[in-house]
This record gives structure tokens, sequence and C-alpha cells, in this order.
């Protein structure tokens, strides 16, 4: 399967705009989604397309993609944004709708 | 208001068997694929497959062919996982996750169900 990669470990000082990369040869093909996850709790679906939010995310939340590479992008980085971040797409490797998640980034807010 | 509720944790004993159900209402249960997706104590999400309830349509990511089973009854708008015997490394908290394709968009999410495989 297609693989996604993301950094580890990202953090931003409040206020401040920060970037969360995500790449894969997927992402040539298909859009990348992004999910937040904070501990304890489910993922929440924060970016998906080519740059659409859902009800209820603030539009400080933004995404765009260039060739391989997806990235999400947070404008005023607020403490309730830290949090893990996951994109996904489909596995452009053959898989019939099958779908691949990248392994995530922390992001901490100083 | 689209929901996806899941049932409550297990705790289970190696070999034994085991079906987690993950309920949706809100929408037309028959029109979207919905999926589970794996996250392990401490790791990232882990995409397992999918089932396209109006048909019955299952995919499977190859890393879980076969060790687990995937089903949905779209009378009572429910879908399922399954395992037939249980490892400690099924230890993990599973999520169902409506999809909408063809991006692979996972916008609804269920609560979560805690399942422990232990001795």
């Amino acid at each position: 399967s297609s693989e996604l990669t993301q950094d580890p470990a990202v953090s931003v000082a409040l206020g401040q705009t920060v970037r969360i990369t995500c790449q894969g040869d997927s992402l040539r093909s298909y859009y990348a989604s992004w999910y937040q996850q904070k501990p304890g709790q489910a993922p929440v679906l924060v970016i998906y397309g080519k740059n659409n939010r859902p009800s209820g995310i603030p539009d400080r939340f933004s995404g765009s993609s260039s060739g391989n590479t997806a990235s999400l992008t947070i404008t005023g980085a607020q403490a309730e944004d830290e949090a893990d971040y996951y994109c996904n797409s489909r596995d452009s490797s053959g898989n019939h709708l099958g779908v691949v998640f990248g392994g995530g980034t922390k992001l901490t807010v100083l | 208001e689209v929901q996806l509720v899941q049932s409550g944790a297990e705790v289970k004993k190696p070999g034994e068997s085991l079906k987690i159900s993950c309920k949706g209402s809100g929408y037309s249960f028959t029109s979207y694929w919905i999926g589970w997706v794996r996250q392990m104590p401490g790791k990232g999400l882990e995409w397992m497959g999918i089932i396209y309830p109006g048909d019955s349509d299952t995919r499977y990511s190859p890393s879980f062919q076969g060790q687990v089973t995937i089903s949905a009854d779209k009378s009572i708008s429910t879908a399922y996982l399954q395992w037939s015997s249980l490892k400690a490394s099924d230890t993990a908290m599973y999520y169902c996750a409506r999809h909408s394709l063809p991006a692979a968009t996972l916008d609804y999410w269920g609560q979560g169900t805690l399942v422990t495989v232990s001795s």
C-alpha cells in the first residue's frame, strides 16, 4: 500500500502560524483530509477536499496541496489547537477503495 | 444530526470471539460506505476496511484481510467488526467512521470501542 509521511512533532507559539505537512504519492491523485485528535477523544475532521471546513471548524484552519505534499495551516494558533493531527487519502497503489493514514503530527502550542 | 454510536468497552481473553457494533442515524445508512479504524495504545490511526451497507460490498486493508470480518445489517442501520479468535495484540481502541468517497474523507466518527485482550 502507499504511504503518507508526517513530521512526528511540531510546535508553535501561541497566536503564531504553523504548517503541518503530509507527503505521499497518492496525494498527486487525491486530496488529503485532515483530522484533529485530542487525548481521550475520537478524531474530528477539520479539512477536506481542496480546502473545505466542516461546520463548526474555525476559519483559522486551512488546507493546501502541491504535487505530492498536502499542508494543514493554522493561522493564529490557540491553546485548544494542541492535539495530534492526521492526514489521510485514498490508497493509489492498486488497492481499490483502500484508504491510508499518515503517522500523525503532535502539535504543541507554547 | 448524523451520529455513529458504538457498543461499549470489552474485556476478553485470548482465543475468544468478539463482535462490536456501530449504529448510524441521521442519514441514509445504505448510501455511504462505513469503515473501521484501529488505534493501538499510544499509536496512530490504521485503516482496517469498509463496507457499503446498500449491497454489503466489503473491502479490507491488506494488513487486516483474514484477521477480522466487517459486516452490516441495513435493517437496523448497524455495522459490525468481528474477530473469531482474539490475540493480545488486538488490544486497541476501534473507531467506526462514515466515509465520503472518492477522496476517502471520514466525515463522522463513532466515539470508539476499547477492546482489551488479556489472560
